[in-house]
């Protein structure tokens, strides 16, 4: 069964903090994308990344960087020296080879950055 | 960036009635489109299928003659609520498909807000 794992239901940190995002998948297909999103307020979901299943590298952009983990089925989502705009919804999700792009989101964290 | 736009962005309704929800590619041919629906403080959940010339496919527990989906040109998919109910109120975003294949690019439109009284 294809699942998506985002134990972290919220989590709260002040400015500037670095945090932590989790996210475990499941899948007995080899050829798979992941991805995060990140869903403010207003609703619309903004693309992150999205990382195929060959490729284990390591990403940074900017302030955010991902660890992708295919030995414990990991892709975990860090944001360094967090800012209020940081706050948001993020999401995890799983795209399938087999299945023609119909992704499974995970649950959510819900990100707050106090000032 | 390839752009998907959804109509109207939110709309309130009476019980009872129908409502439309357009999702567009606006400058690419999407063969394949995607509606998800996401309930307050909740995941997206996807729907159904659809795809440029034939009937959607719907997964399992959602009502096909309650969401009609049409998906009647390679740019514009549509959505409808037919005799929607209180419970029906929720967030509903479509995704369109660039490019042939199983990994095409994907992109969201901005989400589309229906609050049925």
């Amino acid at each position: 069964a294809q699942k998506v794992t985002q134990a972290q239901t919220e989590i709260s940190v002040v400015e500037k903090e670095d945090v932590t995002l989790d996210c475990v998948y499941e899948t007995r297909d080899t050829t798979y994308y992941l991805f995060w999103y990140k869903q403010p307020p207003s609703g619309e979901l903004v693309f992150l990344i999205r990382r195929n299943s060959f490729d284990e590298q390591n990403e940074i952009s900017g302030r955010y960087s991902w660890n992708f983990q295919k030995s414990t089925s990991s892709f975990n989502f860090t944001i360094t020296a967090s800012q209020v705009v940081d706050s948001a919804v993020y999401f995890c999700a799983l795209d399938l080879y087999s299945s023609a792009s119909k992704i499974i989101f995970g649950s959510g964290t819900r990100l707050s950055i106090r000032p | 960036g390839a752009v998907v736009s959804q109509h109207p962005s939110w709309v309130i309704c009476k019980s009872g009635t129908s409502v439309k929800i357009e999702c567009r590619s606006l400058d690419f041919q999407a063969t394949t489109m995607f509606w998800y629906r996401q309930f307050p403080k909740q995941s997206l959940m996807l729907m159904a299928t659809s795809n440029e010339g034939s009937k959607a496919t719907y997964e399992q527990g959602v009502e096909k003659d309650k969401f009609l989906i049409n998906h009647a040109s390679l740019t514009l998919s549509t959505l409808t609520v037919t005799s929607a109910h209180p419970e029906d109120s929720s967030f509903y975003i479509c995704s369109a498909k660039t490019g042939g294949g199983s990994f095409g690019e994907l992109f969201f439109g901005e989400g589309s807000r229906l609050t049925v009284l």
